[in-house]
């Protein structure tokens, strides 16, 4: 199976950039998906297609997607954007189809 | 926008089975796939299957192939996920999660999750 690694935590102080990473093998060459859950509440789309927002999601969110790794950037970061967040992508070629990256925890100092 | 509602929390044993609902509304049935993920305590998100609703066809994880069976009943729009043969380390919180046909790459909506819990 297709594996996506995130760093288990991210801090970041109110006001700067965050940058959460999702590493897979030549994830560049797939399209990249996040997905933020705050505490006790379900996912909610907030990249899609490597870079593109649904509406509804600020433009202080935005990603990129390149060789082994993508990224989620998110500036002027604020007490909201605390949340665990997720990567996905879908591969026809491996067994799950859909594959969730591992997690990461943002914590807003 | 669909909205999905999904049914309340389960309480069962182990070997048993549990049946979720997810009811949508705000959209035709026929244009989405219905999908079901699943977050164990304090664990991450996993996939477990989708369904077409407008064909019923569908398609597995293969860890949950023949444990899962995903039905739908398109005059209530209302699709059904039952997990059959349970152990406790099928006790998690049961999403789910919409995404067009036409681009089914990423999960677009979510239902507010089902609690269950498998416990002797």
């Amino acid at each position: 199976s297709y594996v996506l690694t995130q760093p288990p935590s991210v801090s970041v102080a109110p006001g700067n950039t965050a940058r959460i990473t999702c590493g897979g093998d030549n994830i560049g060459i797939k399209t990249v998906h996040w997905y933020r859950q705050r505490p006790g509440q379900a996912p909610v789309l907030v990249i899609y297609y490597d870079e593109d927002r649904p509406s509804g999601i600020p433009e202080r969110f935005s990603g990129s997607n390149s060789g082994n790794t993508a990224t989620l950037t998110i500036t002027r970061v604020e007490a909201g954007d605390e949340a665990d967040y997720y990567c996905q992508v879908w591969d026809s070629d491996t067994d799950p189809s859909y594959v969730f990256g591992t997690g990461t925890k943002f914590t807003v100092l | 926008q669909v909205l999905l509602v999904q049914s309340g929390p389960e309480v069962t044993k182990p070997g048993a089975s549990v049946k979720v609902s997810c009811k949508a509304s705000g959209q035709r049935f026929s244009t989405y796939y219905v999908h079901w993920v699943r977050q164990a305590p304090g664990q991450g998100l996993e996939w477990m299957a989708r369904i077409n609703p407008t064909s019923g066809d569908t398609h597995f994880a293969q860890k949950f192939q023949g444990r899962v069976t995903m039905t739908r009943d398109t005059s209530a729009n209302t699709a059904y996920m039952q997990l059959s043969r349970l152990t406790f380390d099928d006790t998690a919180i049961y999403y789910c999660t919409t995404s067009s046909v036409r681009d089914w790459y990423y999960f677009d909506v979510w239902g507010q999750g089902t609690q269950v819990t498998v416990s002797s």
